[in-house]
């Protein structure tokens, strides 16, 4: 059982590129999200879903896509990579409600754009 | 907006030396509020869920207590391993509404 897994876990971007970073998991969970977490900042919600096909914007989505296509992926697209989107990416899943079992979070991403 | 402020930033500890990690929180109509601890490199891992004020949680020497604005994370003769960051987050409003996680306090426990 691995829980929620996050690919890949280290990238260096120039500023102007793209690239999709995934999140795969294996719990049935409904709802998943992605947060960013920077230095003095705490964690910040990007994107979230609750459910296949359904997807809304968090509290810093500008310069992200997402989407969710299977119920077991999430896919955060970054389209023309910034400077200010250097951080350590994570995605978190659950079930609806949350209360009981909160949410399970990936390892991360970690991304430098230069 | 909802807002989750954790206090102090950090914080250095002797081994067995008690104390206790605050978050007071603004929302409006709390559902929830909940605790991570972080290791460095890795996510957040779940360790209490509280609903109501009044309500308390433990596992080993942590104990969270929640009152009607905010909540304490106390930790009883911490260890070494205890060391980590602490995350404290709320969910307000309605059951599709993701959490909002303070800054979180950094702990570390010297032996």
């Amino acid at each position: 059982n691995a829980g929620v897994t996050q690919t890949p876990k280290f990238r260096v971007l120039k500023t102007g590129q793209s690239m999709t970073l995934l999140c795969a998991q294996d719990m049935n969970h409904e709802y998943m999200y992605w947060y960013r977490q920077d230095p003095g900042m705490g964690l910040r919600l990007i994107h979230y879903s609750v459910g296949e096909g359904t997807t809304a914007k968090g509290e810093v989505p500008d310069g992200y896509n997402v989407s969710r296509l299977k119920k077991q992926n999430f896919l955060l697209g970054l389209e023309s990579a910034a400077p200010s989107q250097t951080s350590v990416y994570f995605c978190a899943s659950s079930f609806p409600g949350q209360g009981r079992f909160g949410y399970t979070f990936g390892s991360g991403t970690r991304l430098t754009v230069v | 907006e909802d807002q989750v402020t954790q206090s102090p930033e950090a914080l250095r500890l002797q081994e067995g030396e008690s104390s206790s990690l605050n978050c007071s929180y603004t929302v409006s109509g709390l559902r929830g509020l909940f605790w991570y601890r972080q290791d460095p490199g890795k996510g957040p891992e779940f360790l209490f869920t509280l609903y109501s004020a009044g309500e308390e949680k433990e596992k080993e020497r942590l104990k969270a207590t929640l009152t009607k604005k905010e909540s304490f994370l106390h930790i009883t003769a911490p260890k070494p391993e205890d060391s980590a960051t602490y995350l404290c987050a709320v969910q307000a409003g309605g059951g599709n509404t993701p959490l909002v996680f303070g800054k979180g306090t950094r702990l570390s426990v010297i032996a």
